[in-house]
């Protein structure tokens, strides 16, 4: 049963770097008919893509993000993970990781459970 | 301000038939697919229908959805309690070298 965990810090200075990583079990990271993704959640807004990475290496980002943001893998690890540079309040959120359909753009089909990340000093 | 229109509330009673709209353009809706995800309170979201009208296995058919146009449609019929729930739809949007989009979520109230 595929499975997806995210792991990092839960608190976060700002204008620091939030860094996670989604660690995949359970299936292979190295397919042709998925992509990777990450999504959040800030406290009372809905749900936000962040961007998506392909196994090898290519990736998709949140255009209002994308100044701020790198999503990397790491197939011998079968990981990815997410840089988010200068964060303030505003990226305080839920994080989740998913695995995307390749067939279709917006389809996340697994999720991780989620994981806290708040921006505070 | 999400890219997808969706109503912030829908509500019904046990067993009635709601509703939930999602509203999109040429360029999101309009030429791909639409997804809709339910997230239960303190859980993370969970695909509920791909492919504008396909239900993954373990949906039961109480719940479809349709898209007409630059608009999709999330039907819940023979509601229950345990549907209360935020409902999301998304599509990939072909602007901007591409990006997914959601809709703001719908909180769907069982009275």
């Amino acid at each position: 049963q595929l499975q997806l965990q995210e792991s990092g810090p839960g608190l976060v200075k700002p204008s620091e770097t939030l860094s996670l990583t989604c660690a995949v079990s359970g299936g292979s990271i190295i397919s042709s008919s998925y992509y990777w993704g990450w999504i959040r959640k800030p406290p009372g807004k809905g749900l936000e893509w962040i961007g998506t990475i392909y196994y090898s290496g290519s990736t998709y980002y949140n255009p209002s993000l994308k100044s701020r943001l790198t999503v990397s893998v790491d197939t011998s690890k079968n990981q990815f993970s997410l840089n988010l540079n200068s964060v303030t309040a505003a990226d305080t959120a839920v994080y989740y990781c998913a695995r995307r359909v390749a067939r279709s753009g917006s389809q996340f089909d697994h999720w991780g459970q989620g994981t806290q990340v708040t921006v505070s000093s | 301000q999400s890219v997808l229109t969706q109503p912030p509330s829908a509500s019904g009673t046990p067993g009635q038939r709601v509703t939930i709209s999602c509203s999109g353009s040429s360029s999101n809706i309009g030429s791909n697919t639409v997804n809709w995800y339910q997230q239960l309170p303190g859980t993370a979201p969970k695909l509920l229908i791909y492919s504008n009208n396909q239900r993954p296995s373990g949906v039961p058919d109480r719940f479809s959805g349709s898209k007409s146009g630059s608009s999709a449609s999330l039907a819940i019929s023979g509601l229950q309690s345990e549907d209360e729930a935020d409902y999301y739809c998304a599509a990939w949007d072909d602007s901007l070298n591409g990006h997914v989009v959601f809709g703001g979520g719908t909180k769907l109230t069982v009275l």
